[in-house]
């Protein structure tokens, strides 16, 4: 079956300017995440949503920040007056039910902020 | 604050030599601990994880870790290695209580398998 989809597969942009990262879960799976990773750093959680519930902003870095997930599917991450050290590759996981669950990740986002 | 520790940055082996990355967690209480593997061009995709039970887990493509609680640490061994074990590995813990919902990873290490 399809697997987790991101999209765009790269994106370059100038400092200062917004960007949306876009996710396509599998279909099913009520838990998505976003995580980013940096050069030579592990993967960082970001955000977390699960069903209905109020998501896990825990891990966004600053309120330039933000994501939403509508009708429990597809989700969306904003960076807003992006920075160079905002330049990762932003991946997204999806699972059936919850954060112990096998996560299925994406291809990533490689986001380049010159 | 959690974390998990990944010593080994860059691996380099001839295939047929065994295999062994080193893990530690922080956490104090009942912990669930995952491998994740990344193969050149390829998705993250989950190795092996352990939630309870038999300390000694068993994964894919031969690949097994061991939960040693005393020692905090949840190490990747393999036998011997082969060319297509060459990829990223990362390490990552759940603490399940609380409200504690996000998989920390470790850095990853780099396994270069070499003919």
């Amino acid at each position: 079956g399809a697997g987790v989809s991101q999209s765009p597969s790269n994106k370059v942009t100038e400092k200062g300017k917004d960007v949306e990262l876009r996710c396509d879960p599998i279909s099913g799976h009520t838990a998505l995440y976003w995580y980013r990773q940096s050069l030579g750093q592990g993967l960082e959680f970001l955000i977390y949503f699960q069903g209905n519930s109020a998501p896990d902003k825990s891990g966004l870095p600053s309120d330039r920040f933000s994501a939403e997930r509508t009708g429990g599917s597809v989700s969306t991450l904003t960076i807003q007056r992006t920075q160079q050290e905002d330049s990762a590759v932003y991946l997204c996981a999806s699972s059936l039910i919850g954060p112990g669950d096998t996560q299925y990740f994406g291809p990533g986002t490689r986001l380049t902020v010159l | 604050a959690q974390s998990v520790s990944q010593h080994n940055h860059h691996v380099i082996l001839s295939e047929a030599a065994s295999l062994e990355l080193g893990c530690n967690y922080s956490y104090g209480g009942t912990v669930n601990l995952f491998w994740y593997v990344q193969y050149p061009g390829q998705h993250l995709q989950l190795l092996l994880k352990y939630f309870s039970g038999d300390p000694l887990v068993k994964g894919i493509k031969g690949f097994e870790a061991e939960f040693i609680k005393s020692k905090f640490s949840f190490n990747l061994r393999k036998p011997s290695v082969q060319w297509s074990d060459t990829a990223e590995y990362f390490c990552a813990a759940l603490a399940p209580t609380g409200t504690a919902s996000k998989l920390t990873f470790g850095t990853g290490t780099r396994l270069q398998v070499t003919l």
